[in-house]
């Protein structure tokens, strides 16, 4: 079974403080890996994806790095805009089933 | 170009009812999926329709259920409500053909089951 684990469950953080967000996975046949964003009472908004280890995205303040066994996805210098849930979700080859993992709450102070 | 759209947002019931719940994906999407979000579970998938097709399901019980339209438009159903049933249930559509494009989701139907 596809497992999906992100940590640290919560972070916060001072605005201008970089840090790292991560999401190990287990997955038999991994299609891709999604980063989304959660804001209270909306849905998840996608940010990334990546398909192979080595890979890397940026969106400004935000950079997702993929290995074989987890992603990263790293907050250089983050303002309070930047403060919502980040989830972490894979897919395999066969269907368009995401797993998500539990998220990590991100709260960036002024 | 308009995302997914969900229908009602917010749905008050009391157990043993039943529910629809409606979702518009973005145009041109063929794929819409379902999930229920929980506070104690997270995100989790309950079933996928393509070209008015259930093309996967999660492990929900048969409570659940799911159909597409023609125009690609789903509704999801569920019977005899329980109180746990009561969650944020999230629509996503994506192009469809590959499994590895993502999926753009709408703000959710909250759901309290009374």
């Amino acid at each position: 079974e596809d497992q999906v684990t992100q940590s640290p469950e919560a972070l916060r953080l001072q605005e201008g403080e970089s840090s790292s967000l991560n999401c190990s996975y287990t997955v038999s046949g991994l299609r891709g890996l999604f980063w989304y964003r959660q804001d209270p009472g909306k849905g998840p908004e996608f940010l990334f994806t990546l398909y192979s280890a080595g890979e890397e995205k940026e969106k400004e303040r935000l950079k997702a790095t993929l290995t074989k066994k987890e992603s990263f996805l790293h907050i250089t210098a983050p303002k309070p805009e930047d403060s919502a849930t980040y989830l972490c979700a894979v897919v395999r080859a066969a269907g368009n089933k995401l797993t998500f993992g539990g998220g990590t709450r991100v709260l960036v102070k002024p | 170009k308009a995302g997914v759209t969900q229908t009602p947002r917010y749905l008050i019931k009391t157990r043993g009812q039943q529910v629809t719940l409606s979702c518009s994906p973005i145009s041109g999407h063929r794929s819409v999926s379902w999930y229920q979000q929980t506070p104690g579970q997270g995100l989790q998938f309950l079933f996928e329709y393509f070209s008015e097709t259930q093309r996967n399901k999660g492990n929900f019980p048969g409570r659940f259920s799911g159909r597409q339209f023609s125009n690609s438009r789903s509704e999801m159903n569920v019977s005899t409500l329980e109180l746990g049933d009561s969650a944020l249930y999230l629509c996503a559509s994506s192009l469809g053909g590959d499994s590895n494009q993502p999926q753009h989701f709408g703000d959710g139907t909250r759901l309290s089951i009374l």
